[in-house]
């Protein structure tokens, strides 16, 4: 089973420059949202979906943008790039109830 | 709000001692969920338990063990004969269920657990 998919692994940007981070789920999950990693932060929640069509913002949204256009996939946007979005960005999802996140592998981003 | 802090950024011990995480959360909401997840040097998340506000039971899974204590809103997670493989960073994690909280997952900042041999 694939899970939750991430694309890229790896990505090194200019500042100012746009880029999509790829995110889908084969698990039928409703509930999907993306996090950025950055070191003694632990995981912070940039924007979430709790179905097609329905997105809202969490704690650090500023400079992305989400859709939620089907249930398997939920890409994040960087619009204009700036060195303080250099991160670990994770993508996960969740099933209805209690369940526990499932976690892509992750994409690093770098941005210069 | 809602906050989870993880104090030890870092502990070091030496493999078949053991160990304990500490995770001290703040909600005020009576109805939650504890988690904590694993990352090892390869980057991914690993879930390994989950525990809701209503069952303060211990629970044990082989050399892991999770103490979870209302009274002073902690949530420990003890290694017992710690091997090298459980080197990693770990998290321990909140989430509330009102919805206008959208069900977010809040982390702490992580504990790098380093077991040399």
């Amino acid at each position: 089973n694939a899970g939750v998919t991430q694309t890229p692994k790896f990505q090194v940007l200019k500042t100012g420059q746009s880029m999509t981070l790829q995110c889908a789920q084969d698990m039928n999950h409703e509930y999907m949202s993306w996090y950025r990693q950055d070191p003694g932060m632990g995981l912070r929640l940039i924007h979430y979906s709790v179905g097609a069509g329905i997105t809202d913002q969490g704690e650090v949204p500023n400079g992305y943008n989400v859709s939620r256009s089907t249930t398997e996939d939920f890409p994040l946007r960087l619009l204009s790039a700036a060195p303080s979005q250099t991160s670990v960005y994770f993508c996960a999802s969740r099933g209805a109830g209690s369940g526990e996140l499932f976690f892509g592998e992750g994409s690093r981003l770098t941005v210069l | 709000a809602q906050k989870v802090t993880q104090a030890q950024t870092e502990i070091s011990v030496v493999e078949k001692e053991d160990v304990t995480l500490d995770c001290v959360y703040e909600t005020r909401d009576t109805t939650y969920y504890l988690f904590w997840y694993k990352q090892p040097p390869s980057g991914e998340l690993v879930f390994l338990i989950r525990r809701n506000s209503f069952d303060e039971q211990n629970e044990i899974s082989g050399r892991y063990s999770w103490n979870f204590q209302k009274s002073t809103s902690s949530f420990n997670f003890t290694i017992t004969a710690s091997q090298v493989v459980d080197s990693a960073v770990y998290f321990c994690a909140l989430r509330i269920l009102p919805m206008e909280y959208g069900n977010k997952l809040v982390f702490g900042a992580g504990t790098i657990l380093r077991v040399k041999s």
